[in-house]
């Protein structure tokens, strides 16, 4: 099984600043890895597809890179709605089979 | 607007069988290419994915809980229901249903809490 791995587990940031995210696979996931927003209370939210593709709709401040086992969430100038934590999401398609990370919780400072 | 409403009994006792539905508007549970989704979430913890049933009927399931786990869908109705077998507290969660195309989860029914308790 690919295990899944997320640092860091929280953080505080000011409003305006740089957020990165890393998420890390135990074995070689290529691209296969999105990320997702959750807001208490809410439903899950798609941002980024197969590690580096802006889901329709998405603010562009939010941005992914990575392949392999080695993959980021970045948030470009933090805004007050950002609050949410933010979930990795490695998947393999035949057959589907997903896994998610352990998420990272963002909060303002 | 695709929407999707999970429904069933907030409370279920220790060993028995959770039964939770999930009733979708505004597009078909037979819409060609698509997935349908049950995902969960016990209280203060992250998401787990339970298993998934594409268009055409197959139905997949994530390994630790496959001999547990039925996903089957009413066409019909434009249901989608999910039975877990044999609950103990650990299945206490919020459970999700939500419409994929591969990976792409993007529309999520609200959460329905299930507790497991006597």
């Amino acid at each position: 099984d690919i295990q899944m791995t997320q640092s860091p587990s929280s953080l505080s940031a000011s409003v305006g600043d740089r957020v990165t995210i890393t998420c890390q696979a135990s074995q070689d996931i290529s691209n296969s890895l999105n990320w997702y927003q959750q807001k208490p209370g809410k439903a899950p939210k798609l941002l980024i597809y197969d590690a580096l593709n802006l889901q329709t709709g998405v603010p562009s401040r939010f941005s992914g890179s990575g392949s392999g086992t080695d993959f980021t969430l970045t948030i470009n100038s933090l805004q007050p709605e950002d609050i949410a934590t933010y979930y990795c999401l490695q998947y393999d398609n035949l057959p589907p089979i997903f896994t998610f990370g352990p998420g990272t919780k963002v909060d303002i400072k | 607007q695709l929407h999707l409403q999970e429904s069933g009994p907030g409370l279920v006792k220790p060993s028995e069988t959770l039964s939770l539905t999930c009733i979708v508007s505004g597009g078909s549970i037979s819409s060609r290419g698509y997935y349908w989704g049950w995902i969960r979430q016990a209280p203060g913890k992250g998401l787990e994915w339970i298993g998934s049933m594409y268009y055409s009927g197959n139905t997949y399931y994530t390994p630790s809980l496959k001999s547990r786990v039925t996903i089957s869908a009413d066409t019909s109705k434009n249901q989608l229901s999910l039975k877990v077998r044999s609950v103990t507290a650990a299945d206490t969660a919020v459970y999700y249903c939500a419409r994929h195309r591969r990976s792409n989860f993007d529309c999520w029914g609200q959460g329905t809490l299930v507790t497991v308790s006597s």
